[in-house]
């Protein structure tokens, strides 16, 4: 059973920084594209970045380039989305989902982050 | 605004069917495959369409999707209680180098 279980959320302050983490298993998690998917409260849905399978190959929305970095740690089944300079509009579940070919499969369950002074 | 366009909502009573169009350019419904993800009230969105119409395993055949040109339509049959969810479509836009969801659609059932 595939199972993406994300982690690393919490409340940080505007301007600070946090690192979210998804543990996959029930794959081979080595030959997948990994994605970041975010979801403001009571707002839709907005794509995040992605990584190819090797961690070579990285997008990012525009909203978040230059701020937000991703990884991928194949040997340990895990991605990261590493967030810098951190915004209230950054104020969101983060969703990690894993991709087959131009479409999203799998979803964790989420963690929420909250940008907030 | 969202790349893509959708109804912000649709309803139907039991039993009927309702459709929900999303709306794309050549960028990205246009040159690539369009999926379709429903979100049931407070849970995470699944995959129920991709491939424009394939249905992942234990997706019913009451929900089915199309496309033409660089728009694309889900549509749901027997609507059922079950059914009342934010419907969202999405596709790669290679303009953007970016994955672009719709704004949703949320599906009432009378």
């Amino acid at each position: 059973e595939v199972q993406l279980v994300e982690s690393g959320g919490g409340l940080v302050q505007p301007g600070g920084s946090l690192r979210l983490s998804c543990a996959a298993s029930g794959f081979t998690f080595s030959s997948y594209w990994m994605n970041w998917v975010r979801q403001a409260p009571g707002k839709g849905l907005e794509w995040v970045a992605n990584i190819n399978p090797d961690g070579s190959g990285k997008n990012f929305v525009d909203s978040v380039k230059g701020r937000f970095s991703i990884s991928r740690e194949n040997d340990k089944h895990s991605m990261y989305l590493q967030m810098n300079s951190l915004r209230a509009e950054d104020t969101a579940v983060y969703y990690c989902t894993r991709a087959g070919g131009n479409y999203l499969v799998y979803w964790g369950q989420g963690t929420l982050v909250t940008v907030s002074s | 605004q969202s790349v893509l366009t959708q109804p912000p909502s649709v309803s139907a009573a039991p039993g009927q069917k309702v459709t929900i169009s999303c709306s794309g350019s050549s960028s990205n419904i246009g040159a690539n495959s369009v999926s379709w993800y429903q979100q049931l009230p407070g849970t995470a969105p699944k995959l129920l369409i991709y491939d424009m119409d394939k249905r992942p395993s234990g997706i019913p055949d009451r929900f089915s999707g199309s496309k033409s040109a660089t728009s694309a339509t889900l549509g749901i049959t027997g609507l059922q209680t079950g059914d009342e969810a934010d419907y969202y479509c999405g596709a790669w836009d290679n303009s953007l180098s970016a994955y672009v969801f719709g704004p949703g659609t949320k599906v009432t059932v009378l």
